[in-house]
């Protein structure tokens, strides 16, 4: 069954770091997604991408993220300058089209220390 | 503003008893609703969804979840838990924002299953 696939699966990087997060969506999917979920809390979304472009942002998606599709394949998450705030599980989803269901990585968790 | 609420944090049942989690949502327009399920260290898994139409839908695992647009509810059911669904589950909403559907989640809710 297809899947999205995140690496790496967890990563410690020392805080004013540049760290990049990476995904493989399903192959036929055209909608791409980061999500965040800080330890104990909610599951929260960061960015839609679409057509080698953002189609939304959250706010909490400020100018230290960005995200890139750099081949036919990869969708990356790069944070510029990491926080200890940074410090979370972050999630890359995919959907086939704009309005059918997300199906999401196993995650990269992210320790800033 | 669209919201989901799961106002238990924590249920504990025992295993082979009959479970439901409760999900409400704000949403001004037709939902379309999710539940995930994430085991410990794991990734969210989808359970099941409603986009439209019949409004018990069947998921995995055995779980089933109802639609009650009354209610703005979308409750989790299982007639007979195993250890095995001890993780937490998550509702989700999709909001369509700009063409392109966005997940809001609600904060989840932990299930313990005692032997």
């Amino acid at each position: 069954e297809p899947e999205v696939t995140q690496t790496p699966s967890h990563q410690v990087t020392q805080m004013g770091q540049e760290v990049i997060l990476r995904c493989v969506p399903i192959s036929n999917h055209l909608y791409f997604y980061w999500y965040r979920q800080i330890l104990g809390q909610k599951v929260e979304f960061l960015v839609s991408f679409y057509n080698n472009e953002i189609s939304e942002k959250s706010e909490i998606f400020d100018d230290q993220f960005s995200v890139e599709r750099p081949d036919g394949s990869n969708f990356t998450l790069k944070i510029r300058s990491t926080k200890l705030e940074d410090s979370a599980m972050y999630f890359c989803a995919s959907s086939e089209h704009s309005n059918t269901e997300a199906f999401f990585g196993q995650g990269t968790r992210l320790t800033v220390v | 503003a669209q919201s989901v609420t799961q106002p238990d944090i924590h249920i504990t049942v025992s295993e082979g008893a009959s479970l439901e989690l409760r999900c409400n949502y704000s949403y001004g327009a037709t939902p379309y609703l999710f539940w995930y399920v994430q085991s410990p260290g794991q990734g969210l898994q989808l359970l099941l969804k409603y986009f439209s139409g019949d409004t018990l839908v069947q998921g995995i695992k055995g779980f089933e979840a109802e639609f009650k647009r009354s209610q703005s509810s979308f409750n989790l059911r299982k007639p007979s838990v195993h250890w095995s669904d001890a993780a937490e589950y998550f509702c989700a909403v999709a909001v369509l924002s700009g063409g392109y559907n966005k997940l809001i989640f609600g904060a989840g809710t932990r299930l313990a299953v005692h032997p």
